[in-house]
């Protein structure tokens, strides 16, 4: 069973700096990699998708790494801003056909003004 | 504007009843799924459908039902027989096979 980890759950950061977010996966037969963000009490908003043949997105100040034989994927966030404050999630899709997506419980971002 | 669409935003329901939930989009997507999420997890997979007269069970389907009469709506209905409603309700949206899944703005269901 796929099982997906985002450590830290929160991470305060002060504006301007770069920051990283780490997403781990245990079964490295995945088809993609999405990345959302979630402001409190609000839907998700995509960011990034990353195909399992893929190496890296990128989307203005975000990019997004994958690694798939050490089930890992990072999201560089680049001059971090106040508005990046939101919670970021990542889920992996399992394989071509399957339409199921498991989700992290999120890490948590506050930017400090 | 294209997306998706979730009524209501708030929802409150007393024990033994019935509720249903709407989720409304124009994006022609041909798959549309429900997810629940508590605070503290990650978000899972209750019902999906891929296309109109179609769906399968997800994680947690049980006290759940759903229906997919049109291809722009997905409406989800929480049973009494659902131990543990009271959750943040999310729809979703996707190209078939493509896996990127876009979300609409969410419903909070609470029971009294």
């Amino acid at each position: 069973k796929q099982e997906v980890t985002q450590i830290p759950a929160a991470l305060s950061v002060p504006e301007g700096e770069n920051l990283v977010l780490n997403c781990s996966f245990t079964d490295s037969a995945i088809y993609n990699l999405q990345w959302f963000r979630q402001d409190p009490g609000k839907g998700l908003t995509s960011l990034l998708l990353i195909q399992s043949s893929q190496r890296e997105q990128t989307s203005g100040r975000l990019n997004a790494s994958l690694d798939k034989s050490s089930g890992r994927s990072t999201l560089y966030i680049a001059a971090s801003q106040p508005g990046d404050s939101a919670t970021y999630l990542c889920a992996v899709g399992k394989d071509f056909g399957n339409e199921k997506l498991t989700f992290g419980t999120g890490t948590r971002l506050t930017i400090i003004p | 504007d294209g997306g998706i669409t979730q009524s209501p935003k708030y929802l409150f329901r007393k024990e033994g009843q019935n509720v249903t939930l709407s989720c409304e989009q124009n994006l022609n997507h041909d798959a549309m799924y429900w997810y629940r999420q508590d605070p503290g997890q990650g978000l899972r997979l209750i019902y999906y459908s891929q296309i109109v007269n179609d769906f399968q069970k997800g994680d947690i389907a049980e006290g759940y039902s759903v229906s997919r009469e049109k291809k722009e709506s997905f409406p989800l209905t929480v049973t009494s027989a659902q131990k543990n409603p009271t959750a943040f309700y999310l729809c979703a949206s996707s190209i078939p096979l493509a896996h990127e899944q876009f979300f609409g703005p969410g419903t909070r269901l609470t029971v009294l």
